[in-house]
């Protein structure tokens, strides 16, 4: 069964320093997002994108983020200076055309230090 | 003072029982929910889904309820099972806003379920 992959699984860096976090969608699959969830908290909305642009951004997404589909498989969301308070998992999800429900990655753990 | 993190709402059953989690909504405006399950360390699975022309829907083991009048939503597990231990998601959508419309997930609940 096909399934989102993300790597890596586990991600330390020091405040500061960038980072890219990447995802693979499913193949057939046109709407693509990027979640996260710090420990013990809920999971919360970053961005979606469609038609290699965004479609939708939540207050997080700051000018610090980023993402882009580099190619027709991958999908990466970048953090271009690190803060300790972005230290939380990240979850690539994506959605078939014609299609809602919205399949998850395995996330990605970031550690900021 | 204040709290650094949330306290998710738990819930303990015995094996063999059967498990109700409830969620409330807030956005009037969302007509699709999801269940989604997180086991540690890994990404939300999805149980099951409703739309908000319907107010219950089954699936296997599991029972959606939606009540629109006071903006609730409710999972019913039957025969729960230690594999069923996990935290649980509402998550809800605009699926009348633009395509591929964000989901709002709640606050989570972790199932325990004792053998």
């Amino acid at each position: 069964e096909p399934e989102v992959t993300q790597t890596p699984s586990h991600q330390v860096t020091q405040m500061g320093q960038e980072v890219i976090l990447r995802c693979v969608p499913i193949s057939n699959h046109l709407y693509f997002y990027w979640y996260r969830q710090i420990l013990g908290q809920k999971v919360e909305f970053l961005v979606s994108f469609y038609n290699n642009e965004i479609s939708e951004k939540s207050e997080i997404f700051d000018d610090q983020f980023s993402v882009e589909r580099p190619d027709g498989s991958n999908f990466t969301l970048k953090i271009r200076s690190t803060k300790l308070e972005d230290s939380a998992m990240y979850f690539c999800a994506s959605v078939k055309r014609e299609g809602v429900e919205q399949f998850f990655g395995p996330g990605t753990r970031l550690t900021v230090l | 003072g204040e709290s650094v993190g949330l306290h998710l709402p738990t819930l303990s059953v015995q094996e063999g029982d059967n498990s109700i989690i409830n969620c409330a909504y807030s956005n009037s405006a969302s007509d699709y929910f999801i269940w989604y399950k997180q086991e540690s360390g890994k990404g939300p699975q999805f149980i099951i889904d409703i739309r908000s022309n319907m107010d219950k829907r089954q699936g296997q083991r599991v029972t959606v309820l939606l009540n629109k009048t006071v903006k609730h939503l409710s999972l019913q597990i039957a025969a729960t099972q230690p594999g069923d231990s996990a935290v649980y998601f509402c998550a809800e959508t605009a699926l009348g806003a633009t395509s591929g419309s964000r989901l709002t997930f709640g606050e989570g609940t972790q199932l325990t379920v004792n053998p």
